[in-house]
């Protein structure tokens, strides 16, 4: 596709569901990042993703969290037993080898209400 | 504990303005990326720097990456209410990218 797209946009569950959320990254993107922002705060990075490497996951925080990407392609964050804690807008961005200097392209996140 | 710190953390300011945003850590980072959020939408990389003492302008915005590779600012001149978001630094870290809390811009018309 032309950009990220991330589904679904807007996600209202109850306290203790679980919810997936899904990240379409750009066609031949070999890199992708999922990252968390609540309300007026900056990025907390989540879990990053390169090529067939194994994922860095330092930044899931707790076992709750889990992502795969599966093909290279298509991401999926699951979050288990949601609590309130976890409302905030997932971002999930992909670029193109993944190196340091690399532009990062966001799609438009899914924002996550947990009542 | 940030590893980036912004400031100042919201400016309001009339069009036809000038600003400086920072973006300041301790730590030494090999490049800062700053990039422009607005509401509903994820983040739009403005431009990245690498060199300690680089300056990159961008229309009518200046970005400086400081000597030592720990700070950066942003300056816009003649502010427009099209400049109005959040304006988010970002820093290479391991394999991937930490971010500031962000300077929330308003720039009234």
């Amino acid at each position: 596709g032309a950009g990220v797209s991330q589904s679904p946009s807007n996600k209202v569950t109850e306290k203790g569901k679980d919810v997936e959320l899904r990240c379409d990254p750009i066609s031949g993107h070999t890199a992708l990042y999922w990252y968390r922002q609540s309300l007026g705060q900056g990025l907390e990075f989540l879990i990053y993703f390169q090529g067939n490497s194994a994922p860095d996951k330092s930044g899931l925080p707790s076992d709750r969290f889990s992502a795969e990407r599966t093909g290279g392609s298509v991401s999926t964050l699951t979050i288990q037993r949601t609590q309130q804690e976890d409302s905030a807008v997932y971002l999930c961005a992909s670029s193109l080898v993944g190196g340091l200097n690399e532009k990062l392209f966001f799609g438009s996140g899914t924002q996550l209400s947990v009542l | 504990t940030q590893l980036l710190e912004q400031s100042p953390q919201f400016l309001s300011i009339q069009e036809g303005e000038n600003l400086t945003v920072y973006c300041n850590s301790s730590s030494v980072f090999s490049s800062l990326q700053w990039y422009r959020q607005e509401p509903g939408e994820g983040p739009v990389l403005l431009v990245t720097v690498v060199t300690g003492g680089e300056v990159k302008k961008l229309k009518r915005l200046t970005f400086q990456f400081g000597d030592a590779r720990k700070d950066s600012s942003l300056h816009i001149t003649a502010a427009q209410p099209g400049d109005t978001g959040l304006y988010l630094c970002a820093g290479a870290w391991g394999q991937n990218f930490v971010f500031g809390p962000g300077t929330r811009l308003s720039v009234l018309p």
